[in-house]
């Protein structure tokens, strides 16, 4: 079975540009999380879907969003790029809503985004 | 809003020494807790979690983890490290009572460098 795919592995980017970000998770599984890893600032949440809808957002601005389609694979967009956005972000799936009894959170293997 | 602190940013060992990683949760309702595992280039895994019931937790690769209510903390233990645990760790807290967590709190996490 394939776990969470994350695409590209590695992008750069001007500042000011825009980023789209790819993640499919694991077959079966409707949640979709996405989580920003910067240098120094461990895991950050950014953005939950279930089924299609955005349930939950970090402290993040605006020019970070994205969507989930119906196949619930999911996009990240970070618009208006700047140097503090050079992060690894990561996507992560699951059954349920990560932390529910019973339930795991996948991680792919991130996307590597660099801002110059 | 649950927070995590992982107390040691780096832990340097020996090979086959014991180690103990530390981990302290903000809440003290109920919570489930969870240890992750990064690899260098890698995504995360997830080592163990606890859910409820006994305190002491058994995970992958030789690892355990007891949760102590009293002391907020899930404190995650090795008794004989390999050169193959370095990697970073990650301490990760959900609220199940907030009507299903819809995301995981992580600390900052733990560099651990086993040395031959």
């Amino acid at each position: 079975e394939a776990g969470v795919t994350q695409s590209p592995t590695h992008l750069i980017k001007t500042r000011g540009q825009q980023a789209t970000l790819r993640c499919s998770p694991i077959s079966g599984h409707t949640s979709v999380y996405w989580y920003q890893q910067a240098l120094g600032l461990g895991l950050q949440f950014l953005l939950w879907y279930d089924e299609g809808e955005e349930r939950n957002r970090g402290n993040f601005p605006p020019r970070f969003s994205g969507r989930q389609f119906p196949n619930y694979s999911s996009e990240l967009n970070v618009n208006a790029l700047e140097l503090e956005d050079s992060a690894l972000y990561l996507c992560a799936s699951s059954l349920a809503p990560a932390g529910g009894m019973n339930t795991e959170a996948f991680f792919g293997q991130g996307t590597r985004l660099t801002v110059v | 809003a649950q927070s995590v602190t992982q107390l040691d940013s780096q832990v340097p060992v020996f090979e086959e020494a014991p180690v103990e990683l530390r981990c302290n949760y903000s809440s003290s309702v109920s919570v489930y807790l969870f240890w992750y595992v990064q690899y260098p280039n890698q995504g995360l895994q997830l080592l163990l979690k606890y859910l409820s019931g006994s305190t002491l937790v058994k995970g992958i690769n030789g690892f355990e983890a007891e949760f102590n209510k009293s002391q907020t903390s899930f404190h995650l233990r090795k008794p004989s490290v390999h050169i193959s645990d370095t990697a970073e760790y990650f301490c990760a807290v959900s609220d199940p009572d907030q009507g299903g967590s819809e995301k995981l709190v992580f600390g900052k996490g733990t560099k651990l460098t086993v040395n031959p």
